[in-house]
């Protein structure tokens, strides 16, 4: 596709519920990242994928956040048992190898909201 | 991890020219030092990126000092369309930390 994809752009759920939010990257780009932004607030790194592999989960929250990729493209970051202070934007983004100095491109985010 | 310092705020009127100043005083010697802009309700978008010294693009100017613990983001001739959060990337790959940001309001 022309640019980083997400969805849904909105998802309204309530607590304890779990979720399973979608990306899908530029085409060919090879490294993957999460992130989440809470209203206000700077962008904080959840995890990055380098083909099918997540070197370093420690941006992760907690064990109820899970991500996974498949085929080297779309990604799905899954929050179990949701809180409300799961509530923010989780954003996307994507570049071509993922090394230093390669830049990402952010897809539009899911704003996930827990009632 | 290199860690960034940035003005929370900056007002600034439409024609000026305006320059936002990040400190990274850890900063790796592999690492890049990268600028995006954000605006609300939008995932962040690139601007500009550099190594040492000054690059310049279409949007905008990076000036890199030699020790490069720091660097300067630089918006000629600013216009309400400006008006957004600008943040300031230094890491490795797999460790990202971007801070909060720059809120640059701009008046006409």
């Amino acid at each position: 596709g022309a640019g980083v994809s997400q969805s849904p752009s909105n998802k309204v759920t309530e607590k304890g519920k779990d979720v399973e939010l979608r990306c899908d990257p530029i085409s060919g780009h090879t490294a993957l990242y999460w992130y989440r932004q809470s209203l206000g607030q700077g962008l904080e790194f959840l995890i990055y994928f380098q083909g099918n592999s997540a070197p370093d989960k420690s941006g992760l929250p907690s064990d109820r956040f899970s991500a996974e990729r498949t085929g080297g493209s779309v990604s799905t970051l899954t929050i179990q048992r949701t809180q409300q202070e799961d509530s923010a934007v989780y954003l996307c983004a994507s570049s071509l190898e993922g090394t230093s100095g390669d830049t990402q491109y952010f897809g539009p985010g899911t704003r996930l909201t827990v009632l | 991890l290199a860690k960034t310092t940035q003005p929370i705020s900056m007002d600034s009127y439409e024609g000026q020219e305006v320059n936002i100043t990040c400190s990274h005083n850890n900063i790796a010697t592999n690492d890049y030092i990268t600028w995006y802009q954000q605006f609300p309700s939008q995932g962040p978008r690139f601007i500009i990126q550099g190594y040492k010294t000054k690059v310049t693009n279409e949007v905008a100017s990076l000036f890199i000092p030699a020790d490069r613990k720091s660097s300067t983001l630089s918006l000629p001739r600013v216009s309400l369309s400006d008006t957004a959060v600008y943040y300031c990337l230094v890491g490795a790959t797999d460790k990202l930390i971007f801070g909060t940001g720059t809120r640059l309001q701009v008046f006409p």
